[in-house]
Order: structure tokens, then C-alpha cells, then sequence
């Protein structure tokens, strides 16, 4: 079955502070990868994706991740967190032939001010 | 305002009780979608529907039912519910079911089954 880890299930920093999230998923043809954000009582909403091409991705807030293939890792970057990054990151996959999204556990960011 | 609405936003319900929860997309999506959102789990892919057919059911237990009436509209009954079902029940669309799209997601249904 296809999967998606996230290493860190909660973390804290400060602001300022740079961020990166792990993800990882498992082999399966072709995938897209997103990664979503649920800000405290909002709903999840889309942060990046990556399907081809330049393997740095550029997303709202200033945010990044890069797809390296051979370690099937597609984390996020921020080079400077805010207190209003504080949310729920989750990293997701997506089949392209399937269409069958699979999420990974998600990781709580919280930012001290 | 994500285009994808649901309702109601709470609900508090009996095991023995019946009731629907509502999803309506306004984006012109021809894929609609229900997950599960439980603590410390990842999201579960529970049905999914591709212009009103439903293309995939995983595994999910026959007290969930659920309807999709048009493309815009999609329905989850639920019936002699548990409670480890309580959860936040959340929506979401795309523009196909296959293909690369990312998902639009509505604020979800918190379900609380006493």
C-alpha cells in the first residue's frame, strides 16, 4: 500500500527560526506531492505541489520543498517561521493514474513569539 | 472561503440516531471526496466519487452511507453509529479524480457520538 511518513509529530520554535518538515513516501510509479496546511479551526488548505520539472517548489508564505527522488523525501522549508505559522502540516501523495490522495500523519508547528 | 461548504459544522449524536451530513461544491469539480479526520491519524479516504458514480469504497463500515445526487452535491448518512466514529468528517473536490489537481477542502463536520 502506498504510504506517506512524516517524521516530526509535533514541533516548537521561535520565531525566526528556520523550519524543515520531513516527508517521505513510498515508491509507486508516478505521484504527485502537496503539502496542506490547517491553520487553528480552519480548514486545510494548499500549501505546494510538485509534479514535474524543477524539483524546488515554491509555495504561498513563503514557503519551499524539494523533491529528491532517490530519497523519496519531498520536505518543507521555511527559512524564517512566524508566529502565524503555527498550524497542522500535512504532506500528501497522489497517484496520478489512481487519483487516490494518501496523507501522512501531519505535524503540529508551533510558533513562539 | 474555500468554495466547498459543509454542513452542519458540529454535530452531537446517539448511537441510535440517524443523520446526514452535507457537502456542496461551488467550483465546477467533477470529483468529490470524504476523509476522516481522527487525533494523531492520518487522514482516511473513505469514498470517493467521480461525476456521481462512486469510483472507490475503502472498506469503510455499511453504517456510513453514502450519496451523491449531482456533482455539486454529496451526502454521508450515518446510522447505529459508534463511538470511535466520532471524529472531523471533511470534504474535499477536484477537478478530476485522476490526473494531478490538488484537493479543495471544506471546514469538515466535527461528529461526537455519545
Amino acid at each position: 500500500a502506498q504510504s506517506v511518513s512524516q517524521h516530526n509529530h509535533h514541533v516548537i520554535l521561535s520565531e525566526a527560526a528556520s523550519l524543515e518538515l520531513g516527508c517521505n513516501y513510498s515508491y509507486g510509479g508516478t505521484v504527485n506531492l502537496f503539502w496542506y496546511v490547517q491553520y487553528p479551526g480552519q480548514h486545510l488548505q494548499l500549501l505546494l505541489k510538485y509534479f514535474s520539472g524543477d524539483p524546488l517548489v515554491k509555495g504561498i508564505k513563503g514557503f519551499e520543498a524539494e523533491f529528491i527522488k532517490s530519497k523519496f523525501s519531498f520536505n518543507l522549508r521555511k527559512p524564517s517561521v512566524q508566529w502565524s505559522d503555527t498550524a497542522e502540516y500535512f504532506c500528501a501523495r497522489r497517484d496520478t493514474n489512481a487519483g487516490k490522495s494518501t496523507f501522512g500523519d501531519g505535524t503540529t508547528l508551533t510558533v513562539k513569539p | 472561503e474555500t468554495g466547498v461548504t459543509q454542513t452542519p459544522r458540529h454535530l452531537v449524536m446517539g448511537m441510535t440516531n440517524k443523520k446526514s451530513l452535507k457537502c456542496e461544491q461551488h467550483l465546477g469539480h467533477n470529483a468529490m471526496y470524504w476523509y476522516k479526520q481522527s487525533a494523531k491519524k492520518p487522514l482516511e479516504l473513505m469514498f470517493v466519487y467521480s461525476l456521481e458514480e462512486r469510483v472507490e469504497n475503502n472498506s469503510v463500515p455499511s453504517r456510513f452511507s453514502p450519496e451523491c445526487p449531482n456533482s455539486s452535491h454529496l451526502f454521508l448518512h450515518l446510522h447505529t453509529l459508534q463511538p470511535e466514529d466520532s471524529a472531523l468528517y471533511l470534504c474535499a473536490s477536484s477537478q478530476v479524480v485522476r490526473g494531478n489537481q490538488p484537493q479543495h477542502f471544506g471546514d469538515g463536520t466535527r461528529l461526537s457520538i455519545l
